[in-house]
């Protein structure tokens, strides 16, 4: 059974440019979760999805940011008009239902030049 | 923030002895876990307690809850070079899926 899959693990961007994380959960995993980390610091939670659904975006900043979990194929995070703040890991984890246990990606590390 | 804060911010200890990370976190919640992290790395889960429980083992691993206190604490047996990495508590606030707010982290060195 393979782990959450994040792709790609390293991403550079220039300033103004998109940046489209890949998240592929665990197999029978429904929900997604993704978590934004700065060098030194914890996780902070961003959005969390089921299929076709967002949950909770709470932790999603209000513009440039966006994420879906559709019917098919991987949950995608999408960063658009990137900037240098936007620099960070960005980790995906996944669950099954009723779980409190979260499974985590690698991570894809975001460069901004 | 509800984030939580880990102490120590680091920890260095010798091969073989033991060592104790504390978690505090400011509301009510369901359920508190611990992560180990990799440098580089994604994070590993290592252990849950429920908020009606107040003690749980697994392996070399102890941790403990005090809700009163809102604080929780890992201790880490007869520790070995592998168990370099951060640490991070990580909590839930209801049942079920849920987000997870996490602590900032103890980074622990074991030294050969």
């Amino acid at each position: 059974n393979a782990g959450v899959m994040q792709n790609p693990r390293h991403l550079v961007r220039r300033r103004g440019q998109e940046a489209r994380l890949r998240c592929s959960p665990m197999k029978g995993h429904s929900h997604v979760y993704w978590y934004r980390q700065l060098p030194e610091e914890g996780l902070k939670f961003m959005v969390y999805l089921q299929k076709e659904n967002i949950i909770d975006e709470s932790g999603m900043p209000k513009e440039r940011f966006s994420a879906e979990f559709p019917k098919e194929g991987p949950s995608i995070l999408r960063i658009q008009q990137v900037v240098r703040g936007d620099s960070a890991a960005y980790f995906c984890a996944s669950s099954p239902p009723a779980i409190p246990i979260q499974y985590f990606g690698a991570g894809t590390r975001l460069s901004v030049l | 923030s509800q984030q939580g804060e880990e102490d120590p911010q680091a920890l260095s200890i010798q091969e073989g002895e033991n060592a104790t990370m504390n978690c505090s976190y400011k509301t009510s919640i369901n359920n508190l876990q611990w992560y180990r992290q990799n440098s580089g790395r994604g994070l590993v889960h290592l252990i849950l307690i429920r908020s009606n429980e107040r003690e749980k083992h697994s392996g070399r691993l102890r941790v403990t809850l005090d809700t009163s206190k809102k604080s929780s604490s890992l201790l880490i047996t007869a520790s070995r070079a592998a168990d370099t990495a951060s640490y991070f508590c990580a909590t839930d606030a209801n049942f079920g899926n849920e987000k997870l707010t996490f602590g900032t982290g103890t980074r622990l060195t074991i030294i050969p």
